[in-house]
């Protein structure tokens, strides 16, 4: 049981901004939100993670509500090396990350 | 160069034959995953192991094996009883209690 909810697939254009969902409404205080995405044929590969503020690395940045129930992550300028799957997760450290199907990212030229 | 490396990435078997896949890291980390991804689908956990000669089953573990004897080793073992073998493998790797797991390149294994 993934415990979060995510959008099957996403659309978006090429150097667009994209917001990608995830509800998480019975996350628990210990729990950070983490994000990963797959490339095709890879393994996932680590975007963001945060607990409580809102985080921004070189990669994308994440917003998360007040209520943390659910968060958003957001790609500035999505490429076409952006198409991947993107996997949200909780997670408080203390056990293997717990993947669902994920949202499936398609970037249009 | 730093990572984790799974090997091989495409391996064939016939059925009834028992596999076994690589994955070596020199992250230091203590932390070790096996994960199953089926097509159209997310990860699933077959076993970890947080600490050398210790490991622990995951959701989906019947049918496999694993041994962890060095801590940058956690090789996963696909027997003749895992009635479904054909699947991509990921293997990953994290700091114990960390929230950032490396993942290997995964293995794809195709029993005939």
């Amino acid at each position: 049981d993934a415990k979060t909810t995510q959008p099957n697939s996403m659309e978006s254009n090429e150097e667009e901004p994209v917001h990608l969902p995830c509800n998480h409404s019975t996350i628990s205080g210990t729990d950070y939100i983490h994000w990963y995405r797959q490339l095709p044929s890879q393994g996932p590969e680590y975007v963001i993670h945060g607990l409580t503020s809102n985080v921004n690395n070189r990669m994308a940045s994440l917003a998360i509500a007040e209520d943390r129930k659910s968060s958003t992550l957001i790609l500035h300028r999505a490429t076409l090396r952006d198409a991947a799957v993107y996997y949200c997760i909780r997670n408080s450290g203390n056990t293997p990350l717990v993947f669902g199907k994920g949202t499936r990212l398609s970037v249009i030229a | 160069d730093g990572g984790i490396t799974q090997s091989p990435k495409y391996l064939f078997r016939k059925e009834g034959q028992n596999v076994t896949l690589s994955c070596e890291q020199n992250l230091n980390h203590d932390a070790m995953y096996w994960y199953r991804q089926d097509p159209g689908q997310g990860l699933r956990l077959i076993y970890y192991s947080q600490i050398v000669n210790d490991f622990q089953k995951g959701d989906i573990a019947e049918g496999y094996s694993v041994s962890r004897e060095k801590k940058e080793s956690f090789p996963l073992t696909v027997t003749s009883a895992q009635k479904n073998p054909t699947a991509f493998y990921l293997c990953a790797s994290s700091i114990l209690r960390s929230t950032e797991a490396f993942f290997g390149q995964g293995t794809r294994l195709t029993v005939v």
